[in-house]
């Protein structure tokens, strides 16, 4: 069965810091990866998604096989950043099924 | 277009009650899914739907049954509601085409069971 681990429940960064929250993950095919975020009081939402190789509001994660990992990054932080992030996973051909690591509360001090 | 909608958005039973949540998207999906979410276990899979008409267990489905009658609509019922049911409930849909996949959510039911 597959697995998201995401090491840190909290993460406190400076406005302007750089930003890295890790993703690890345990499957043994192909999976898909996303991230999905939650802002104070808005839904859950599609945040980025591996296989689209975007960047969205400075935001970017790369898969590492290797490490099987898909860290999200962003150079320098912003206070409009603080939220809940999920990393969650999905295997192709499958019944579309969203399995969400614990996630993890950034929070940007101005 | 609404999206994905839920009702109610809070509710207190008591232990031993019943209710019914409703889910309801207007995006012509064919996929639904309804998660908890509890502090510190993010969000966990109860129960999802591959179409009208079908549903299957998901990873947390113990005192919980759903049904998918109308394709927009998706229900998650609790027939002997426990205080270990106290949580915030989520319902999603989407398309279903693998990596392209988006789960849309809606706004949540906060649930709590004296």
């Amino acid at each position: 069965a597959q697995r998201v681990t995401q090491p840190e429940k909290l993460l406190s960064v400076f406005k302007g810091a750089p930003v890295e929250l890790k993703c690890n993950y345990s499957y043994s095919g192909s999976p898909e990866l996303f991230w999905y975020v939650q802002y104070s009081r808005q839904r859950l939402q599609l945040l980025l998604r591996h296989i689209s190789r975007e960047s969205i509001k400075g935001f970017t994660a790369d898969l590492n096989k290797g490490e099987t990992s898909f860290h999200l990054k962003k150079p320098f932080a912003q206070e409009e950043d603080s939220a809940m992030y999920y990393c969650a996973l999905t295997i192709n051909f499958g019944n579309e099924k969203l399995t969400f690591g614990t996630g993890t509360r950034l929070t940007i001090i101005p | 277009n609404a999206g994905v909608t839920q009702t109610p958005k809070f509710r207190v039973l008591k232990t031993g009650q019943s209710m019914t949540l409703l889910c309801a998207q207007d995006m012509n999906h064919e996929y639904m899914y309804w998660y908890r979410q509890d502090p510190g276990m993010g969000l966990r899979l109860i129960h999802y739907s591959v179409g009208e008409g079908t549903t299957a267990k998901g990873e947390v489905p113990d005192g919980y049954n759903v049904s998918r009658l109308k394709k927009q609509n998706f229900l998650l019922g609790l027939e002997s509601a426990a205080p270990s049911q106290t949580s915030v409930y989520f319902c999603a849909s989407s398309y279903g085409r693998g990596g392209y996949n988006e789960q849309f959510f809606g706004p949540g039911t906060r649930l709590t069971v004296l």
